[in-house]
């Protein structure tokens, strides 16, 4: 069965600090894949995605992530992390023919302490 | 810049109720996705529409309907609301591999 497991439920991190956060997908073909960050009771912004070709994707905000197409993994990764930065962050896997009809991560939240 | 709008942002209905939520994509996006998002649950994927047909369908109640006009813009009609339905209904719109999701009508059932 398809499925993204998002393993971290809750990350805390040092405002400054390094952040990696994990994405695993489960599907028969390679997908299209995104991250998505979500502040309390806000709709969902894209962060970055990938298709294809080079597999590390720069995206806003300071953020990239690498896809990993043995690992089945595509993490989300920011080298400083900022006050800002605290939020839900969701991985989101999708089909090529199904266009933005996508299957979500229970998502990560990030703590960012001073 | 022009972003996707939804109305009503805010609805509180009883049991039984109906409800329409209503999606404003981009101009010249011709797709609209809608997602509902459970409190503190990861958002779910309930239907698509693709220049006004039936695109995709995903986990929408046989108790939902939606469709996509010749404006483009969109409906979703949720009908025998339960407490269940409680949530926030995102609609995205997109055009080619660009997307925008709106910020979301948050349903109270009571």
């Amino acid at each position: 069965a398809q499925s993204v497991t998002q393993p971290d439920i809750h990350i805390t991190v040092s405002e400054g600090a390094s952040l990696e956060l994990r994405c695993n997908y489960s599907y028969g073909a390679t997908p299209y894949l995104f991250w998505y960050v979500q502040s309390p009771g806000q709709g969902l912004q894209l962060l970055l995605k990938y298709f294809s070709g080079d597999t590390l994707v720069q995206g806003i905000k300071g953020f990239e992530a690498e896809f990993k197409r043995s690992q089945s993994s595509f993490n989300l990764r920011k080298p400083s992390v900022h006050w800002s930065d605290a939020a839900e962050y969701f991985c989101a896997v999708g089909l090529p023919n199904s266009g933005y009809a996508l299957n979500f991560g229970k998502g990560t939240s990030l703590l960012v302490t001073p | 810049a022009a972003g996707v709008i939804q109305s009503p942002r805010h609805l509180i209905k009883e049991k039984r109720e109906t409800a329409t939520l209503k999606c404003y994509p981009i101009p010249r996006h011709d797709t609209v996705y809608w997602y509902q998002q459970g409190p503190g649950q990861d958002p779910q994927f309930l239907i698509s529409f693709y220049e006004k047909m039936q695109s995709d369908k995903g986990s929408i109640p046989d108790r939902f309907s939606a469709q996509q006009f010749s404006d483009y813009h969109s409906e979703l009609n949720m009908s025998s609301l339960e407490l269940g339905d409680s949530a926030l209904y995102f609609c995205a719109s997109s055009l080619r591999d660009s997307v925008l999701f709106g910020p979301g009508t948050r349903l109270t059932v009571l």
